[in-house]
């Protein structure tokens, strides 16, 4: 059982440039999410998805899209790279949405980090 | 907007200390209450939660939180550290019956000395 499983570990990008981080998971999760983590404040959430199709905004969205095709992957697309996107991102996904599906524990991938010059 | 504080960024403990990680968040509703953790060079993972019920919950390894409502607050405890312990704690909160927003602390670097 991988779990959720991030690629690439690490990417070093230039301003401007384009990108996407991919995240899947095979635990028939409906819920999805991406984070990004930085030194001294925490995790930021970014976007996330409460089944295939369905996608909101979080705390950080901007320069940031998603989509979500399929229940298992949840892509991170950085449409034009900036500085300001240095980071660690981390995926997580939860089973689901119904009743008080803000108490389900959040399964977390391994990460990626990222850097933009 | 909800919030989470985390008031110690960093904390260092020599082994058998007594821990408490302070945070506390802004929601006057009803809220889910998490700690997850993340060991040097391994996922972040559910340390405990509180969803409803007695508000003292125990976790893994020993952990304890307690949910004062009154003071909005989820403060992590374990009455006697070890160097495993050394890692990255953080406190994360949701607001409502079906939200979907978990926020995160800042998180606190816990070091302990053997």
């Amino acid at each position: 059982n991988a779990g959720v499983t991030q690629t690439p570990k690490f990417q070093v990008l230039k301003t401007g440039q384009s990108m996407t981080l991919q995240c899947a998971q095979d635990m028939n999760h409906e819920y999805m999410s991406w984070y990004r983590q930085d030194p001294g404040m925490g995790l930021r959430l970014i976007h996330y998805s409460v089944g295939a199709g369905i996608t909101d905004q979080g705390e950080v969205p901007n320069g940031y899209n998603v989509s979500r095709s399929t229940t298992e992957d949840f892509p991170l697309r950085l449409l034009s790279a900036a500085p300001s996107q240095t980071s660690v991102y981390f995926c997580a996904s939860s089973y689901g949405t119904g009743g008080n599906s803000g108490a389900n524990v959040l399964t977390f991938g391994a990460g990626s980090r990222l850097t933009v010059l | 907007a909800q919030s989470v504080s985390q008031h110690n960024h960093h904390v260092i403990l020599s082994e058998a200390a007594s821990l408490e990680l302070g945070c506390n968040y802004s929601y006057g509703g009803t809220v889910n209450l998490f700690w997850y953790v993340q060991y040097p060079g391994q996922h972040l993972q559910l340390l405990l939660k509180y969803f409803s019920g007695d508000p003292l919950v125990k976790g893994i390894k020993g952990f304890e939180a307690e949910f004062i409502k009154s003071k909005f607050s989820f403060n992590l405890r374990k009455p006697s550290v070890q160097w495993s312990d050394t890692a990255e704690y953080f406190c994360a909160v949701n607001a409502g019956y079906s939200s979907y927003k978990l926020i995160f602390g800042s998180g606190t670097r816990l070091l302990v000395r053997p």
